[in-house]
């Protein structure tokens, strides 16, 4: 398959704390960007999206940074809560002419009370 | 407005059956997708269907099968299951194609015994 399929790295991080989840996309040629939240027993959640010609966007609470240079994106989750403990997941659109999401691997977001 | 939908949440099947799996869009989408999240191996994408066609497939054999009817719901098919395709089956809808983002349901756990 495409998407990586390794162990889940895991954050930890305390309550009020600010969270930085960080991704590596596959291809230089990917023009748009997502991230989602899964929580147990659920499918990805949209959280905010980014277009190749953006660096930055920000949404309530949460800031997701692109770098192209490098094929680096990130999340940043500003005053963690117990809320916002789950899996994390960059996806990219696909290079080709089709539509479909490439998604990284995950990071599991674990908030300390 | 209601999500995406998807039915059954669980499906058990044996080796050789058929599962047929179904999912209505977001209203007002007219993409669908299917994605595979099998244990320890992320999202994998499966099929993209588009207005009645399917536009897309990922590297899945030609036993996963499917098809979007005219109202846009979708249904996924897999045929003689073997016991590696025990995952959850994950549908996505969007608006018409471009840089828009795909929004899941929570799917449905195909076990296969």
């Amino acid at each position: 398959g495409e998407s990586v399929g390794l162990h889940l790295p895991t954050l930890s991080v305390q309550e009020g704390d600010n969270s930085i989840i960080n991704c590596a996309y596959s291809n230089s040629a990917s023009d748009y960007f997502i991230w989602y939240k899964q929580e147990s027993g659920k499918g990805p959640q949209f959280i905010i999206d980014i277009r190749s010609n953006m660096d930055k966007r920000q949404g309530q609470r949460v800031t997701v940074l692109l770098n192209k240079t490098v094929k680096h994106l990130s999340l940043q989750i500003a005053a963690t809560q117990p809320g916002d403990s789950a899996v994390y997941f960059c996806a990219e659109k696909g290079w080709d002419s089709s539509y479909k999401l490439i998604f990284g691997s995950g990071t599991r977001l674990l908030v300390r009370p | 407005e209601a999500g995406v939908t998807q039915s059954p949440t669980h499906l058990i099947k044996t080796r050789g059956q058929q599962a047929t799996l179904r999912c209505s869009p977001i209203s007002g989408h007219t993409s669908v997708y299917w994605y595979q999240q099998a244990l320890g191996l992320g999202l994998q994408f499966l099929l993209w269907y588009d207005e009645g066609e399917e536009r897309n497939r990922g590297n899945f054999p030609p036993r996963f099968s499917g098809r979007q009817f005219p109202n846009y719901s979708s249904e996924l098919n897999v045929n003689a299951l073997e016991l590696e395709d025990s995952a959850l089956y994950l549908c996505a809808s969007s608006l018409a194609v471009g840089n828009q983002p795909q929004h899941f349901g929570d799917g449905t756990r195909l076990s296969i015994l």
